[in-house]
């Protein structure tokens, strides 16, 4: 079964200060994509940022990238200065590429403190 | 594009009365999902279509819970006889193939 785990329920950062969030994963396939995913309060969930597991390269997207660590299975997220309306839950999740279902962790809670 | 709409998007009930969600996905998007958010979790995984088809299901698809995507276009979602542990946010998203996944807004359901 697919597991995705999310180590920190809750994290706090400054206002332009950057702070990382954990993921790891566990899966056997060799097609799958990662993704993290943001649900401020009360608000829809959007996507923050993807990885295809076939690419090396880590992905950016302006002020989030990933440090993708596939033979550890680890896939952190960096978001560097960060801002109020960065606060939300923030949720790793994971699809393998005979399947369309998403798996997601726990998520981990971001403060951003002004 | 105008993003993935749920209705409605709270529905208080009483234990075993029956109720009804719908999604309406973004126009050209062939595949829809069905989430369950319960406080302080992530979303699993309930069912997905490709156009019109129920290509899979979790076992959490319990046989009170039935959906439908008649013609590939909206699609609802169907809880028979609630129980108060059917409370949850119930998430609808869409994509396009290779596309990640927009999320809807959800429903959120209270059994009482």
């Amino acid at each position: 079964a697919q597991t995705v785990t999310q180590s920190q329920p809750e994290m706090s950062v400054q206002e332009a200060e950057t702070v990382t969030l954990s993921c790891t994963y566990d899966t056997s396939e060799s097609d799958y994509y990662l993704f993290w995913y943001k649900q401020p309060p009360s608000r829809q969930m959007i996507l923050v940022i993807r990885q295809e597991a076939y690419k090396q390269q880590n992905a950016t997207e302006n002020r989030f990238s990933v440090n993708f660590q596939k033979a550890a299975k680890s896939f952190s997220l960096k978001i560097s200065d960060s801002q109020l309306g960065d606060a939300a839950m923030y949720f790793c999740a994971e699809t393998q590429g005979g399947s369309e279902k998403l798996v997601f962790g726990k998520g981990t809670k971001l403060t951003v403190n002004p | 594009d105008t993003g993935v709409s749920q209705d409605p998007r709270h529905k208080i009930t009483k234990r075993g009365q029956n109720v009804t969600f719908r999604c309406d996905p973004i126009s050209e998007h062939n595949r829809l999902y069905w989430y369950r958010q319960t406080l302080g979790q992530g979303p699993e995984f309930l069912t997905y279509f490709q156009n019109e088809a129920q290509l899979e299901k979790s076992r959490l698809l319990s046989d009170r819970f039935s959906a439908e995507r008649p013609k590939g276009s909206f699609s609802t979602l169907e809880i028979q006889r609630t129980e108060q542990g059917d409370s949850a946010m119930y998430l609808c998203a869409s994509s396009s193939r290779g596309r990640y996944q927009y999320f809807g807004p959800g429903t959120r359901l209270t059994v009482t």
